[in-house]
């Protein structure tokens, strides 16, 4: 079946600009999650969406940068007034949901979307 | 103490060989382990999960955990150049999302 997929690929936007990324997750999960992972660094863990539950969002670092989610389906990403720091390459991942068993935790990620701020 | 902990490498073994990554973590609440292997410019894809003590075998990778210690590995045997990349371990708490440590970059050399 179809995996976890993200819009845009690549995007090259202007230190002040906002920009919204995308991302689609598995048909059927629950729980989706957004990462950011700058150049050679780890994953670092932005916001997670679980059913209609509220967010955790415990992760976002200003208040630039929020993150909606419509029922189980599309979450959309939004960096306002972007700064060169915020470039990046922005995973979204999802899962069934954290049901407390191995195969519902298990994430799958989506290729990313690279954001370069200039 | 960070949560996950992971040597940051290169680890470096010659092909062929049996690669060793290792991962401690700091709660001993968690109930599974997860690896995921990365390729330089893609993302995560998952190797294997592991939720019981010992051992679980796929292929030529081998998780292994212990709770008793908080430690969890995986084994690559016979080791490819293709198996080079950044191998991420994941621990799960029970109801909250997976806990990444940093990576050990493996470089497999032929």
């Amino acid at each position: 079946g179809a995996g976890v997929s993200q819009s845009p690929s690549n995007k090259v936007t202007e230190k002040g600009k906002d920009v919204e990324l995308r991302c689609d997750p598995i048909s059927g999960h629950t729980a989706l999650y957004w990462y950011r992972q700058r150049l050679g660094q780890g994953l670092e863990f932005l916001i997670y969406f679980q059913g209609n539950s509220a967010p955790d969002k415990s992760g976002l670092p200003s208040d630039r940068f929020s993150a909606e989610r419509t029922g189980e389906s599309v979450s959309t990403l939004t960096i306002q007034r972007t700064q060169q720091e915020d470039s990046a390459v922005y995973l979204c991942a999802s899962s069934r949901g954290t049901s407390g068993r191995a195969r519902g935790e298990t994430q799958y990620f989506g290729p990313g979307t690279r954001l370069l701020v200039l | 103490q960070k949560e996950v902990e992971q040597n940051s490498g290169p680890l470096s073994v010659p092909e062929g060989a049996i690669a060793s990554l290792n991962c401690t973590y700091s709660d001993r609440g968690s109930q599974s382990f997860f690896w995921y292997r990365q390729y330089s410019g893609k993302s995560p894809e998952l190797i294997m999960f592991i939720y019981s003590n010992g051992d679980k075998e796929d292929g030529r990778f081998t998780a292994q955990l212990n709770k008793a210690s908080q430690y969890v590995s995986l084994l690559i045997r016979d080791s490819q150049p293709s198996d080079s990349a950044t191998y991420l371990c994941a621990v799960n708490k029970g109801n909250t999302p997976l806990v990444f440590g940093k990576g050990t970059r493996l470089s497999v050399i032929a």
